[in-house]
């Protein structure tokens, strides 16, 4: 079964608003990741946090991470139509051999 | 300093046949993860190769099996091709746990 459940599985927004997606994880983790893919093209990597951190930016991008509930969230704001796409969140276990990915949030910014 | 490639872009196969899928490293890069994504779902890990070397594999039957070359470069091989087999076929390599660098992957139509 999938580690990471991303919420919601859809989210539809104007463009300029912001976009929250939360993600649940249920074992330990060494980091945790959100991706981006287009299209069901390949995944472009977006934002790393590691265990050991609670917040994390970059540009729009607002990561969050709460350990004791297991939880992350990706905050995007002042979207634009150019952020439609699926988000994911993968975390990478203790062994660090693989990143186990939820099903997705899909976003769609509307113009 | 190339990006991680894979080859082809997508095929059509039929029920029963095998299929070879290729990906090459990003330079440096010595381990290759391949991932198995079906519509409007996250990627699900198949294996790992390190060092030409299977190094973890996910709940994929003996049907997929892989090769990692000296250049680190890897294949994926499916026999007995089923329709659920249809999917996007995602490789990642990286140097080090939680870091790596996904292809663009090779879209699979099993009819």
């Amino acid at each position: 079964s999938q580690q990471g459940e991303e919420d919601p599985q859809a989210l539809s927004i104007q463009e300029g608003e912001n976009a929250t997606m939360n993600c649940s994880y249920k074992t330990s983790i060494n980091n945790l990741q959100w991706y981006r893919q287009n299209s069901g093209r390949g995944l472009v990597h977006l934002i790393l946090i590691r265990s050991n951190e609670r917040e994390k930016h970059s540009g729009r991008l607002r990561v969050t991470l709460d350990t004791s509930k297991k939880s992350s969230s990706l905050l995007i704001t002042a979207s634009r139509a150019a952020d439609t796409a699926s988000y994911f969140c993968a975390t990478v276990d203790s062994y660090g051999q693989n990143f186990v990915f939820g099903p997705g949030t899909r976003l769609s910014v509307l113009p | 300093e190339t990006g991680v490639t894979q080859s082809p872009t997508h095929l059509i196969k039929t029920r029963g046949q095998q299929v070879t899928l290729r990906c090459s490293s990003q330079s440096g890069h010595n381990t290759v993860s391949w991932y198995q994504q079906a519509l409007g779902q996250g990627p699900q890990f198949i294996f790992q190769y390190y060092r030409e070397e299977e190094n973890g594999r996910g709940n994929f039957p003996p049907r997929f099996s892989g090769l990692q070359f000296p250049n680190y470069s890897s294949e994926l091989n499916v026999n007995a091709l089923e329709l659920d087999d249809s999917a996007l076929y995602l490789c990642a390599s990286s140097l080090g746990p939680g870091l790596a660098v996904f292809g663009p992957g090779t879209r699979l139509t099993v009819t």
